[in-house]
């Protein structure tokens, strides 16, 4: 059972353009982390939110945790090519950020 | 400084063979946790080991099994390679045991024929 559902599957957009993806759960989670993973690499975190509400912004991208902290979103204005990549969701329970439950990702296509 | 290397990237293994992957951590950081990452389960937590002794362990059988050494490198073991084992195993080290920042490895690309 997969307790952390990212959408889209596959995106595949121009380069300029804005887009959004999502993290969702029926669990609670005392974090919730961002990942890039690029094709041969693995993930590399993007960034950490972890009070309900909290919005992050990192340049270009821009993260937000639920309310009730069981789903997240990723918000990414004027991709780039840079930007391609598998991106991942990965949520923590308290005390413990090594069992994480981690989404199967969203895997982006900025296209020139 | 340099990333977390892992070794070798890729291999070809047949069904029941056993295998054995490197990891080496980024100088200075203790811990290092192992993940088995397919396209249909995504990232799986193996385990982690933090100053020689396994610390976190997850839901998988006993044919994986994993080491550290005194200079934090690790390696991972997986005995009588089934099908489903192939997979991506990643690597990742932190300073510390437990909440700190994971930095991964680019992977080992496992196929079992």
């Amino acid at each position: 059972t997969q307790l952390l559902e990212q959408s889209p599957q596959f995106l595949s957009i121009q380069e300029g353009e804005n887009l959004t993806v999502y993290c969702n759960s029926s669990s609670v989670f005392s974090s919730l982390q961002w990942y890039r993973q690029e094709p041969g690499e693995g993930p590399v975190l993007l960034v950490t939110v972890v009070t309900g509400g909290e919005v992050k912004k990192l340049k270009r991208l821009t993260f937000q945790f639920g309310d009730a902290r069981k789903d997240s979103s990723l918000h990414i204005t004027a991709a780039q090519t840079g930007d391609t990549g598998l991106y991942l969701c990965a949520g923590a329970y308290a005390g413990n950020n090594r069992k994480l439950i981690w989404g199967l990702g969203t895997s982006l296509a900025v296209n020139p | 400084k340099a990333g977390v290397t892992q070794t070798p990237r890729y291999l070809i293994k047949t069904r029941g063979q056993q295998v054995t992957l490197s990891c080496s951590p980024i100088s200075g950081h203790r811990s290092v946790s192992w993940y088995q990452q397919t396209p249909g389960q995504g990232l799986q937590f193996l385990f982690e080991y933090f100053s020689e002794t396994q610390r976190n362990k997850g839901n998988f059988p006993g044919r994986f099994s994993g080491r550290q050494f005194s200079n934090s490198r690790s390696e991972m073991n997986v005995s009588t390679l089934e099908l489903g084992d192939s997979a991506l195993y990643l690597c990742a080290s932190s300073l510390e045991l437990g909440t700190d920042t994971q930095y991964f490895g680019p992977g080992t690309r496992l196929t079992v024929l």
